[in-house]
């Protein structure tokens, strides 16, 4: 099956600092990446899509400036939280779009928690 | 704008009982809906889409357009089945573009079965 894997599962940082979190599909390309935001005991908020070689769109709302993401290649996509504060502490999960046929599927990875001291 | 609604945040029966996790949509059009399943500790997966019209795990949902529903449903619930499930909703896949195929998600529903 395919498997999407996130790097690092879980980070602390200092307020002010930047952290870069990885997302990785691992046996198949995707040019199409999600990134969600969850908070505790809510649903999934999509922040952007991630585009391979193109730039991302974001949702209403979400600041490009403070998220910010690329999709270098075919299988990683970043997102840097940039001069990251206490109300950025979260857990962000990345999904990558897979290609079936006439549709597609998407496959989560296993989401990182970011907590900003 | 497209919205999807889980009215239960909660849900609990027993082991047998029949079960039926709510969900309601808003989209103007012909969208995809889904059912994704979250087990303790585990990532969020597919459980089913209803363009498959599958049964998986003993679960079915019914795509109803005229009440704009496509509830979850399983005849007898097991232990196993305890777990966190989200309904969302994308524009059809032959939509085309880059960004087709984003989700969005309903609050989630909590099923507990207890022995």
């Amino acid at each position: 099956g395919a498997v999407v894997s996130q790097h690092p599962s879980r980070v602390i940082c200092k307020s002010g600092t930047s952290v870069k979190i990885e997302c990785r599909s691992l046996d198949f390309q995707a040019t199409t990446m999600f990134w969600y935001r969850q908070f505790p005991k809510q649903s999934l908020m999509l922040m952007a899509t991630s585009n391979e070689g193109s730039k991302a769109t974001y949702e209403q709302g979400v600041e490009k400036d403070k998220f910010l993401i690329n999709h270098a290649s075919l299988t990683l996509s970043t997102l840097t939280v940039t001069s990251a504060h206490p109300e950025d502490s979260s857990f962000y999960i990345c999904s990558a779009r897979a290609e079936r046929g006439w549709t597609y599927e998407q496959y989560f990875g296993p989401g990182t928690r970011l907590t900003v001291t | 704008a497209q919205r999807v609604t889980q009215p239960e945040k909660l849900l609990s029966v027993f082991k047998g009982a029949p079960v039926e996790l709510k969900c309601n949509y808003s989209y103007s059009g012909s969208p995809e809906l889904f059912w994704y399943v979250q087990y303790s500790r585990q990532r969020l997966q597919l459980l089913l889409r209803h363009i498959s019209r599958e049964s998986i795990k003993g679960f079915t949902a019914d795509l109803n357009k005229g009440e704009t529903s496509f509830h979850l449903k399983k005849p007898f619930a097991q232990e196993e089945d305890s777990a966190m499930y989200y309904c969302a909703l994308s524009g059809p896949s032959n939509a085309g573009g880059t960004s087709y195929g984003k989700l969005t998600f309903g609050q989630g529903t909590i099923l507990t079965v207890h022995p």
